[in-house]
């Protein structure tokens, strides 16, 4: 049972352009979603969160949009920069703070 | 250094052998968390402690997983008669919990160790 799922494995922008990252749900019962970045050989890394309550938030150049009648949430990083190449994995947060990830997108910026 | 840190990196062993992993996370964290990701996949919940306490335990971890947190400080995760499926990256974590306002809760900010891959051969 995935309970959260990113359906495009990759994703190819210009540098400058707007990235836009997608994830949807099928379970409800969450408090909040967060999205992780991973480098190669490295751990993910928290990027930026969205409550429940909330419909977006932002951080810089990124920001999280959440709609909870399609149960679906994206990021948009603007504008991309070649730094940001890198998976990308949301994930749901709920009571004893496990966390519940998507399968990921790859991140690709073109110069 | 103040991340969360692994040992070893990587880690080839043959079937049936046993391996066991370290997590030392950051020193004033006291929940600490063990995830599994395979190929393509995000990283899976194994289980995860609060000081020495080990809170829960994902269904993923079977009878041949077991970790511990003796001190609170560091953790094991050991893997007995090591199968071709466990070949994965083993991914350590630690926070401290946050604290929500209105009811709700800050999401804790868990900082992820670089990992250990395991490759049964």
């Amino acid at each position: 049972d995935q309970q959260v799922k990113q359906n495009s494995p990759s994703l190819s922008v210009q540098e400058g352009r707007i990235s836009i990252l997608n994830c949807d749900y099928t379970n409800s019962m969450f408090d909040y979603f967060l999205w992780y970045k991973k480098y190669p050989a490295e751990g993910p890394t928290f990027l930026i969160s969205i409550s429940s309550i909330k419909d977006k938030n932002e951080d810089g150049r990124f920001t999280v949009f959440l709609n909870k009648s399609a149960k679906h949430l994206s990021l948009h990083i603007v504008p991309s920069q070649p730094g940001d190449s890198a998976v990308y994995f949301c994930a749901k947060l709920i009571g004893n703070e496990k966390l519940t990830f998507g399968t990921g997108t790859r991140l690709t910026i073109i110069p | 250094d103040t991340g969360v840190s692994q040992d070893p990196r990587h880690k080839i062993t043959k079937r049936g052998q046993n391996v066991t992993f370290r997590c030392d996370p950051i020193s004033e964290h006291n929940r600490l968390y063990w995830y599994r990701q395979t190929l393509g996949q995000g990283p899976e919940f194994l289980t995860y402690f609060q000081n020495e306490a080990q809170l829960e335990k994902s269904r993923l971890l079977s009878d041949r997983f077991s970790a511990e947190r003796p001190k609170g400080s560091f953790s094991t995760l050991e893997i007995q008669r090591t199968e071709q499926g466990d070949s994965a990256m083993y991914l350590c974590a630690s926070s401290v919990p946050g604290v929500g306002l209105g009811g709700g809760r800050s999401p804790n900010e868990q900082f992820f160790g670089p990992g250990t891959r395991l490759t049964v051969l």
